[in-house]
């Protein structure tokens, strides 16, 4: 099946450590992206890419970092300088040409908690 | 500046009765919209996309929206609901490629 992979679904994170989030797509799709999404106020960009080793900070960036190495690949890092990582963390991917353009396919998300 | 706005952050209705989530946006361009449905704890799925072919765009699940130009409006409806609709939804903007605005989303109740 085609789609997005997202792991783990939970994640709990203790005091001054990184994590990181993974995000795999067989879409055969060139732009990824990672969201933020706390109650009440719908999702935030925190970063994105359009190709294999590029990628753009987003609206809500800071204490955060990515890679793009694959295509298929886009890894989200929580630093330590994320000082309210708790939330539910969507990745997505697009295509920008043919019948798909400009839809984003999102994968079922993991959930960040701090202990 | 393009925004989006989702009148609504909860609606309730009976099962079997019409659904109406509102959404209004604002956008220099013509731009793409989409309605995205979210069940507990999982990724998003899109319902439908508005692209300027047709105002009246019909989605999954028998929803469907209407794009309203003079009213920068592109409401979500469906004629009856299902105890299955129970989720929260989202209105999201895109006026360029790669770059999408969402609302703050509407978490829609059905009642038996």
């Amino acid at each position: 099946d085609g789609g997005i992979t997202q792991s783990p679904k939970y994640l709990f994170r203790k005091e001054g450590q990184n994590v990181t989030l993974s995000c795999e797509q067989n879409l055969n799709h060139d732009a990824m992206y990672w969201y933020r999404q706390d109650p009440g106020q719908g999702l935030r960009l925190i970063y994105y890419s359009q190709i294999v080793n590029d990628f753009q900070k987003g609206d809500i960036a800071e204490g955060y970092s990515v890679s793009r190495e694959k295509k298929e690949s886009f890894p989200l890092t929580v630093t330590s300088a994320q000082k309210n990582p708790t939330a539910f963390y969507l990745c997505a991917s697009s295509i920008d040409q043919g019948l798909a353009k400009n839809i984003q396919y999102f994968g079922a998300g993991t959930r960040l908690s701090v202990l | 500046a393009q925004s989006v706005t989702q009148l609504d952050s909860h609606v309730s209705v009976s099962e079997g009765t019409p659904v109406l989530l509102r959404c209004n946006y604002s956008s220099s361009y013509s731009p793409s919209l989409f309605w995205y449905v979210q069940h507990p704890n999982k990724g998003l799925q899109l319902l439908l996309k508005y692209t300027s072919a047709a105002t009246l765009v019909k989605g999954i699940n028998g929803f469907e929206a209407e794009f309203k130009k003079s009213e920068t409006s592109f409401h979500l409806t469906k004629p009856s609901a299902h105890m299955s609709d129970a989720a929260e939804y989202f209105c999201v903007v895109s006026p360029g490629t790669y770059k999408y605005i969402f609302g703050t989303g509407t978490r829609l109740k059905v009642l038996a």
